[in-house]
């Protein structure tokens, strides 16, 4: 069965660069979330995406900026790096009736900034 | 973490024992969920129990959830050298917003 299939793996940045992280739902699955998770953190809410409009926002700073695009797919932008975002990010999709069925997780970007 | 808790924070059992896990949470919910995370690696779903539910199996798995005291645990029995993970409760609002927001996790380790 199709998963969650998140690009890259790895990222490398150096402080103060950006990195786009990128997020393919599964088909058919409408709603998009991203969390980033710190070393030995549990994972937090970033934001997420119900047919392609923003629809809930948790602790994203305002230097990142997502979308979710007309195919579902969703992209992370993370503009002036800091190296407190080194972090694993996770996608999750779900259908759009949400509440009833588990949230179906990538295996994450792990992006570390130097 | 921003909703609750989970207890303990690291727990090593023997292979075939069995192993509870506990998790504390403070809103209202609509639906708690158990994910397990392998290090460094992504969460894998392995339950979910609606606010109106209080008990659910899934083979080796138990989950309880008191709404009443707003806690759930997780029971995986005859456990597995191969269950060594971190465990994550994560729950689902009963308001307007979807995303679940996760506990401090568990981290188990079977010993062979």
């Amino acid at each position: 069965a199709a998963g969650v299939i998140q690009s890259p793996r790895h990222l490398i940045k150096e402080k103060r660069e950006t990195a786009t992280l990128k997020c393919y739902p599964i088909p058919r699955h409408d709603t998009v979330y991203w969390y980033q998770q710190g070393p030995g953190q549990d994972p937090q809410f970033l934001i997420s995406f119900y047919e392609k409009m923003q629809s809930d926002k948790g602790s994203i700073p305002d230097r990142f900026s997502a979308q979710q695009f007309s195919d579902y797919h969703s992209e992370l932008n993370m503009s002036s790096l800091e190296l407190g975002d080194s972090a694993l990010y996770f996608c999750a999709s779900s259908p759009a009736s949400g509440g009833g069925y588990g949230y179906t997780f990538g295996s994450g970007t792990r992006l570390t900034v130097v | 973490s921003q909703q609750g808790e989970e207890d303990p924070q690291a727990l090593s059992i023997q292979e075939g024992e069995n192993a509870t896990m506990n998790c504390s949470y403070k809103t209202s919910i609509n639906n708690l969920q158990w994910y397990r995370q392998n290090s460094g690696r992504g969460l894998v779903h392995l339950i979910l129990i609606r606010s109106n539910e209080r008990e659910k199996h899934s083979g080796r798995l138990r989950v309880t959830l008191d709404t009443s005291k707003k806690s759930s645990s997780l029971l995986i029995t005859a456990s597995r050298a191969a269950d060594t993970a971190s465990y994550f409760c994560a729950t689902g609002s009963s308001g307007s917003a979807r995303q679940l927001t996760f506990g401090s996790g568990t981290q188990l380790t079977v010993l062979p």
